[in-house]
């Protein structure tokens, strides 16, 4: 199962409200997680199950969809949050991730 | 606290194996699911393999399957991948993670909650 981001790259300012897309080949119901990676670091859970937030994520983290269409969004754009998320499917294996957005300050 | 080591990374020749670990600690580690993924230099996340609590189940990539071998030993808190036949595009970051399983009314939500820092695996002549 593909799964595809866009976009690949993207500039914002703090304060912005940013919106990420995830879409998979076939449908995955509600298996879909979001990950932050940061350079040099381990990639970090933010939601998973589409939209459960994980213990001690910020609230402006949110996510949605179902089937093949899902979205991350940050409501307001913090300077810690510039960095590359990545979504990943767990309907069935391999678990595939999508390429990962790349979050950068305009 | 909740920590996964991982060690056993190194350089080796294409054709070599190479045997990684990941120490668990701060958690029961037969209660969970574990995984391996691993990211190639300037590359994205990629889904390796992953175990069942006690074994009986393990999961794939294609592109390591036959090559890769994932183990477990729930006495040690330790988690394995068992690494042959490598090759340059095995060259990444290999981390371990666990894997809860979250029980929702639509089925069994898998996950990465914690990982590890990961350890270099560098395949090259």
């Amino acid at each position: 199962n593909q799964m595809t981001q866009s976009p690949s790259s993207l500039s914002a300012s703090v304060g912005d409200r940013v919106t990420i897309t995830c879409r998979a080949s076939q449908s995955i119901g509600l298996f879909l997680n979001w990950y932050q990676q940061k350079p040099g670091e381990a990639p970090k859970l933010l939601i998973f199950a589409t939209s459960s937030l994980q213990t001690g994520v910020p609230s402006r983290f949110s996510g949605s969809g179902s089937g093949t269409d899902f979205t991350l969004t940050i409501s307001s754009l913090q300077p810690d949050d510039f960095a590359t998320y990545y979504c990943q499917q767990s309907h069935s294996t391999p678990r595939t991730f999508g390429q990962g957005t790349r979050l950068e300050i305009k | 606290d909740v920590q996964l080591v991982e060690s056993g990374g190194g350089l080796v020749q294409p054709g070599g194996s190479l045997r990684l670990s990941c120490a668990a600690s701060g958690f029961t580690f037969s209660g969970y699911w574990m995984s391996w993924v691993r990211q190639a230099p300037g590359k994205g996340l990629e889904w390796v393999a992953d175990i069942k609590q006690d074994g009986s189940d393990k999961n794939y990539v294609d592109s390591v399957k036959g090559r890769f071998t994932i183990s477990r030993d729930n006495v040690k808190n330790s988690l394995y991948l068992q690494m042959n036949s490598l090759t340059v595009v095995d060259t990444a970051v290999y981390y371990c993670a666990r894997e809860p399983i979250y029980s929702g009314s639509r089925g069994d939500y898998y996950y990465m909650d914690v990982w590890g820092k990961g350890t270099t695996v560098s395949v090259s002549s």
